[in-house]
């Protein structure tokens, strides 16, 4: 089937105003992480779902950073005011059960904060 | 911590064989994973050992030693195609993946 996808590719925002970035992850899939890689850095993880709780947020970088999931699949990420220290990919990636399984990633969101 | 280190960047020709290294804090380990990542592309999972040993597949094999925290990835026969990010990322006993900051490879003709 269809891997894990994500939008928009690229983002371009002015600091201060809020971004939503979406994924939508394998069918059947009920784990779903977010991570951020920034230039020169590795993947830093954000956010992880079990269906549509978050048992584990300890990676938001701040309160201006928020993920929901739906329905059991899509997610969005948003990030309110934003700063140009936010400017980085953001991947997603989902598993089939939780974080004993393979995660497989989408191609990422890339955010520039201008 | 739970640092993870792999050398920053490695060159290697097309044809040889190259190993790339991770070392990692043993404490809580709970598995080993290697991604392949191409510029601006998603990572891909190449291999996850949890046990000691080599685990082989196709032209690329993984190795572990948990008590040493060690893990290498050997590339053989390498193809121009390989040339891309490696990443290596430890699984803590609560399940989360704690990435290295990955090795870019670099093969020549």
């Amino acid at each position: 089937g269809a891997g894990v996808s994500q939008s928009p590719s690229n983002k371009v925002t002015e600091k201060g105003k809020d971004v939503e970035l979406r994924c939508d992850p394998i069918s059947g899939h009920t784990a779903l992480y977010w991570y951020r890689q920034s230039l020169g850095q590795g993947l830093e993880f954000l956010i992880y779902f079990q269906g549509n709780s978050a048992p584990d947020k300890s990676g938001l970088p701040s309160d201006r950073f928020s993920a929901e999931r739906t329905g059991g699949s899509v997610s969005t990420l948003t990030i309110q005011r934003t700063q140009q220290e936010d400017s980085a990919v953001y991947l997603c990636a989902s598993s089939l059960y939780g974080f004993q399984d393979t995660q497989y990633f989408g191609p990422g969101t890339r955010l520039t904060v201008l | 911590g739970q640092n993870i280190d792999q050398p920053t960047e490695m060159t290697a020709t097309e044809g040889a064989i190259v190993q790339i290294n991770c070392t990692y804090q043993t404490s809580g380990f709970n598995g080993l994973f290697w991604y392949q990542q191409h510029a601006g592309e998603a990572p891909t999972f190449l291999s996850y050992n949890v046990l000691d040993g080599l685990e082989e597949k196709g032209r690329f094999s993984s190795f572990l030693s948990r008590s040493k925290g060690y893990s290498y990835l050997l590339l053989k026969e390498l193809q121009m195609k390989d040339s891309a990010s490696y990443l290596c990322a430890r699984r803590n006993q609560g399940g989360k993946l704690i990435f290295g900051q990955g090795t870019e490879l670099s093969v020549k003709p």
